[in-house]
């Protein structure tokens, strides 16, 4: 079947304004992951859900970040008052049931640039 | 805490092997993870090691764990100009449901 599919592809906003990036995950993938590449941070963590729930919501960099996802599927991540610092691309990754030994597959990301 | 150290270039002729090194400071990760990155392109699982393992052989590739000193290597030979692109190391902590923590990434740029 089909891989990771993320949306859009690149975004550009103005600072100040809200973004959503969407996900959708692998079919029957029950865990599903968000992280950040960025020049300054490389690829850091920021979320993680299994099912429609996030046990760990660690890697949030602020609350200006959240993310939900809705029928165990399609995830979104929602970035309000978005910063230049924000800039980055945003990778998802889906997993069959979560856990450290299974494989992660990643979307290509969405490439944001905050103006 | 959780890090995971890498150089960030490396350099290679066609042909020569590469070593690309990681330390990593999570002793409860019992997976540690290749990936690789080109350019434009998403992240790929290139191979994994299981913590009780010392080697991986897969084709070209070798992983090497040395646990003692929490040590990870990626040994590529023959390496082809097709091998160029960033190469992140990366461990998943015990009950963390599976989240990576990843390396800043080495450049792999192989010479004809």
């Amino acid at each position: 079947g089909a891989g990771v599919s993320q949306s859009p592809s690149n975004k550009v906003t103005e600072k100040g304004k809200d973004v959503e990036l969407r996900c959708d995950p692998i079919s029957g993938h029950t865990a599903l992951y968000w992280y950040r590449q960025s020049l300054g941070q490389g690829l850091e963590f920021l979320i993680y859900f299994q099912g429609n729930s996030a046990p760990d919501k660690s890697g949030l960099p602020s609350d200006r970040f959240s993310a939900e996802r809705t029928g165990g599927s399609v995830s979104t991540l929602t970035i309000q008052r978005t910063q230049q610092e924000d800039s980055a691309v945003y990778l998802c990754a889906s997993s069959l049931v979560g856990g450290a030994q299974e494989t992660q597959y990643f979307g290509p990301g969405t490439r944001l640039l905050v103006l | 805490g959780e890090d995971v150290e890498q150089s960030l270039f490396l350099s290679v002729r066609e042909g020569d092997s590469s070593v690309i090194n990681c330390t990593y400071t999570d002793s409860s990760s019992t997976y540690l993870y290749w990936y690789k990155q080109e350019p434009g392109a998403g992240l790929q699982l290139l191979t994994y090691i299981f913590s009780n393992m010392d080697m991986k052989q897969d084709q070209r590739l070798t992983v090497l764990l040395n646990k003692k000193d929490k040590h990870l290597s990626l040994r590529i030979a023959d390496t082809q100009t097709g091998d160029s692109a960033i190469y992140f190391c990366a461990e998943s902590p015990a009950n963390q449901g599976g989240k990576l923590i990843f390396g800043q990434g080495t450049e792999l740029s192989v010479k004809p």
